[in-house]
């Protein structure tokens, strides 16, 4: 059965500081990963996503992600955080052959000036 | 435009109302999703449509009931609602199959009294 776990539960970072956000997955095959944004009382937005490929991929508003096969992780890294990236992170997998995505828990990120 | 819009954003109403939610999408998406998610939790997987029919049902009581009358739209009544069952409620759209990126509305936020 699919799981994702994101260990950090909130994370607080200076403006300007890099960040990364980890995320690690239980899946038996080559799994789908996602990196959603949630502002407080939004849907969620797309950031990044890895189907195959190149390890690291690029998303939007500067941020990346590198998965690693041998450590069945998908972190999440932006190499300087602005204040309006405070919100809550989820990273998600998807199942072969099924439409479902299953979510970690969530990582809040505050930014402080 | 890979916008999923949601109607209404909110949405109060008794224990003995009957209401419901609106979802439309127009990015050609044959796959459709109702989340619910509650405060600092991560969405849960509520139906699942894949080319308007039903696909998943996580065990959702009948007390929600889906409707996908197009491609582009999806429904869900509410009737009997509980307390616990206010939440902010998120539709999804995504192409058929696990390879796709979901995409999200912004929510109707739903407070049964």
């Amino acid at each position: 059965a699919q799981s994702v776990t994101q260990p950090d539960i909130h994370i607080t970072v200076s403006e300007g500081a890099s960040l990364e956000l980890r995320c690690n997955y239980s899946y038996g095959a080559t799994p789908y990963l996602f990196w959603y944004v949630q502002s407080p009382g939004q849907g969620l937005q797309l950031l990044l996503k890895y189907f195959s490929g190149d390890t690291l991929v690029q998303g939007i508003k500067g941020f990346e992600a590198e998965f690693k096969r041998s450590q069945s992780s998908f972190n999440l890294r932006k190499p300087s955080v602005h204040w309006s990236d405070a919100a809550e992170y989820f990273c998600a997998v998807g199942a072969t052959g099924a439409n479902n995505l299953f979510f970690g828990t969530g990582t809040r990120l505050t930014v402080i000036p | 435009d890979t916008e999923v819009t949601q109607t209404p954003k909110h949405l109060v109403m008794g224990m003995t109302n009957k209401k419901s939610l609106k979802c439309e999408q127009h990015m050609g998406h044959r796959a459709m999703y109702w989340y619910k998610q509650k405060a600092k939790k991560p969405p849960e997987l509520m139906f699942v449509y894949s080319y308007e029919k039903l696909s998943i049902n996580e065990s959702v009581p009948s007390r929600f009931s889906p409707e996908c009358p197009n491609s582009s739209l999806l429904n869900l009544h509410l009737h009997a609602l509980q307390p616990e069952d206010s939440a902010l409620y998120l539709c999804a759209s995504s192409g058929a199959g696990p390879r796709h990126e979901q995409y999200f509305g912004p929510g109707t936020r739903l407070t049964v009294t």
